[in-house]
């Protein structure tokens, strides 16, 4: 079975600071995507970015880069220059399809509830 | 604009009685699926369609039922609501073609009473 580990459940970081978000996988498919996706409290669900398991460069879209170290199973969401419109929920999940997942379907961490502080 | 739609965005109801949220996708995606989000425990896949008339279970389908007659829609159907589905809905599609982003409705927050 596939799972996902987010073990920050809050985060309190200044306004400005880059921002790390730990998220470690486990799966014993070859083949997989790694995304996070951002909630803010008004509840939609924001791609943010994706990393595919035989990707040789880490992911990156505009603030927002992936840290992605196979071998550890790790998959970090770095922010550079925090700005307060990121204070959100952000969740790491994996698609895994030959795996189970559901057919494209998406596991999902718990999250972690980022904060931004001016 | 690609999208996906729910509805209703909000709903109270009353134990045990049937309700439906629908669900439709403008973009052609053959995969489709429901999820739901509780406090500490992430999204949670209820059921997947890869096609249509095509359906399967995910991790927590009980209490839950599905229908793909058009590829644009897979709606949810909760035959007799509990409490313990009391629950933030998302419904999501995706093209299935390795890095395809989900694309994720906005969401429907029921409260079975």
């Amino acid at each position: 079975a596939q799972k996902i580990t987010q073990t920050q459940p809050g985060m309190f970081v200044q306004e400005k600071e880059a921002v790390t978000l730990d998220c470690t996988y486990d799966t014993s498919d070859p083949s997989y995507g790694l995304f996070w996706y951002k909630q803010p409290s008004s509840g939609e669900m924001i791609f943010l970015i994706y990393q595919g398991s035989y990707d040789q460069q880490n992911a990156t879209e505009g603030r927002y880069s992936l840290n992605f170290q196979k071998a550890r199973k790790s998959a970090n969401l770095v922010i550079s220059a925090s700005q307060l419109g990121d204070s959100a929920m952000y969740f790491c999940a994996m698609r895994a399809p030959y795996s189970g997942g559901g057919a494209d379907g998406l596991t999902f961490g718990k999250g972690t509830h980022l904060i931004i502080q001016p | 604009e690609a999208q996906v739609t729910q509805n209703p965005r909000y709903l109270i109801t009353v134990t045990g009685k049937k309700l439906t949220v629908t669900c439709s996708q403008n973009m052609n995606h053959e995969y489709m699926s429901w999820y739901r989000q509780d406090p500490g425990l992430g999204l949670r896949q209820i059921y997947y369609s890869m096609n249509v008339e095509v359906t399967d279970k995910g991790d927590v389908p009980e209490g839950y039922k599905v229908s793909r007659k058009e590829k644009r829609n897979f709606p949810l159907i909760l035959e007799s609501p509990s409490p313990n589905q009391t629950s933030l809905y998302f419904c999501a599609s995706s093209s299935g073609t390795g890095g395809g982003e989900q694309f994720f409705g906005p969401g429907t927050r029921l409260t079975v009473l």
